[in-house]
């Protein structure tokens, strides 16, 4: 069974940092593309990074360009996001999810649970 | 950035009748339109890609339709666990990918 299973959520002070993991299991995770997808509470799905198979090719949304750090290793089936200066605007459950396989349909094929991120003094 | 928009916000309807979804891009996304599906205190699941194809799984009664910046779902027959919210994605232009900011279908 293909499975996606984010960690490293929590409540944080504005300012400071995490690391979120993403544990893959199921399929073969050096083949397959990865991003960060977050909700903040209420509202909408908002991508926020994008890590391609062997970390080559790495993007990010505007909104976190220059604060957060994705990264993966294929050893270990997982991926991560480094976040740092976190913002109270940073509040949202932060979810990995797949890119489909073939490069040329980019859409997200499998998602985590998401784990939640609360930024607040 | 291309800018998806949904409409509607919310969609009442009693189980077993026609739902209509509507999802329009500021530029035309040929179909590289994918539709998902989130519940309640659950993840988003694909639906829908290449805006008329369902994934693995979705039951016959998931449709979409529309190329460039028109784009449709439809559930025909609504059940009672398809009351949840509904995103389109655009992931012709990326990065960055971008959503719409759903349509909730709600019990009538």
């Amino acid at each position: 069974e293909v499975q996606l299973v984010e960690s490293g959520g929590g409540l944080v002070q504005p300012g400071g940092s995490l690391r979120l993991s993403c544990a893959a299991s199921g399929f073969t995770f050096s083949s397959y593309s990865m991003n960060w997808v977050r909700q903040a509470p209420g509202k909408g799905l908002e991508w926020v990074s994008y890590i391609s198979t062997a970390s080559g090719t790495i993007h990010y949304a505007d909104s976190v360009k220059g604060r957060f750090t994705i990264s993966r290793d294929n050893a270990k089936n997982s991926l991560y996001l480094q976040m740092n200066s976190l913002r109270d605007e940073d509040t949202a459950v932060y979810y990995c999810a797949r890119k489909n396989y073939w490069s040329a349909s980019a859409y997200f094929d499998c998602w985590g649970q998401g784990t939640p991120v609360t930024v607040s003094s | 950035e291309i800018v998806m928009t949904q409409s509607p916000a919310t969609l009442s309807v009693s189980p077993g009748e026609r739902a209509t979804l509507s999802c329009r891009a500021s530029q035309s996304v040929s179909s590289n339109l994918a539709w998902y599906q989130q519940k309640p205190g659950q993840a988003p699941r694909l639906l829908i890609y290449d805006a008329s194809t369902r994934a693995t799984g979705i039951p016959a009664r998931f449709s979409g339709s529309g190329s460039g910046t028109e784009f449709i779902l439809t559930i025909s027959s609504l059940q009672s666990e398809d009351f949840a919210d509904y995103y389109c994605q655009q992931y012709n232009n990326w990065p960055p990918w971008t959503f719409g900011q759903g349509t909730k279908v709600e019990i009538k």
